[in-house]
């Protein structure tokens, strides 16, 4: 248990469906992160929200979209994806302003996209 | 750009020791992690360097060189719960962290 609860843990959906990714952390972290993982590849940063508002957005494309309603919750929605997007997203926070900014992560939530 | 290299995969067996290198090259350094994670499961935080050195916690250790841009982790009397991927992680100038694709290590009885 690292403190980051993410929901579901496995999701398929069609490509004409919309659907959540939810993370919450119990930390009292002020930043919190999406990351997609796709086999062999290094993990990549979609989203950074510190203190509610976000701050990074590496070129995600649109049918991704996050939602931080507070410092604890995190969302990610998406809407028509693609087959390539298939992937473990993984939810993570950490407390920024630190030098050593150990991020936590949830379990992560297996997309199959078909 | 920025890259992180770390081997694929590597074998090794119980109770031996392995050495996972790990070797970058990002714009600005604010210290190195490594990460374990085991298959389905989330990554979980193993070391820190920010300093040259070794840094020993238990059966684990992490060397880092900032002038040679590389890094190795340490692995000692190896178990099979070992066996899970190993991620390397710089944090860079913006304190963005920049992974590489992680080295899978297989522990053979």
């Amino acid at each position: 248990e690292t403190g980051v609860t993410q929901t579901p843990r496995h999701l398929v959906m069609g490509m004409t469906n919309k659907k959540s990714l939810k993370c919450e952390q119990h930390l009292g972290h002020n930043a919190m992160y999406w990351y997609k993982q796709s086999a062999k590849k290094p993990l990549e940063l979609m989203f950074v929200y510190n203190f509610k508002e976000q701050t990074e957005n590496n070129s995600v494309p649109s049918r991704f979209s996050p939602e931080c309603p507070n410092s604890s919750h995190l969302f990610l929605h998406l809407h028509t994806l693609q087959p390539e997007d298939s992937a473990l997203y993984l939810c993570a926070s950490s407390q920024e302003g630190q030098g050593n900014t150990e991020a936590f992560f949830g379990q992560g939530t297996r997309l199959t996209v078909v | 750009g920025q890259n992180i290299d770390q081997p694929t995969e590597m074998t090794a067996t119980e109770g031996a020791i392995v050495q996972i290198n790990c070797t970058y090259q990002t714009s600005g350094f604010n210290g190195l992690f490594w990460y374990q994670q085991h298959a389905g499961e989330a990554p979980t935080f193993l070391s820190y360097n920010v300093l040259d050195g070794l840094e020993e916690t238990g059966r684990f250790s992490s060397f880092l060189s900032r002038s040679k841009g590389y890094s190795y982790l340490l692995l000692k009397e190896l178990q099979m719960k070992d066996s899970a991927s190993y991620l390397c992680a710089v944090l860079d100038s913006n304190y963005q962290l920049i992974w590489g694709a992680g080295t899978k290590l297989i522990i053979k009885p």
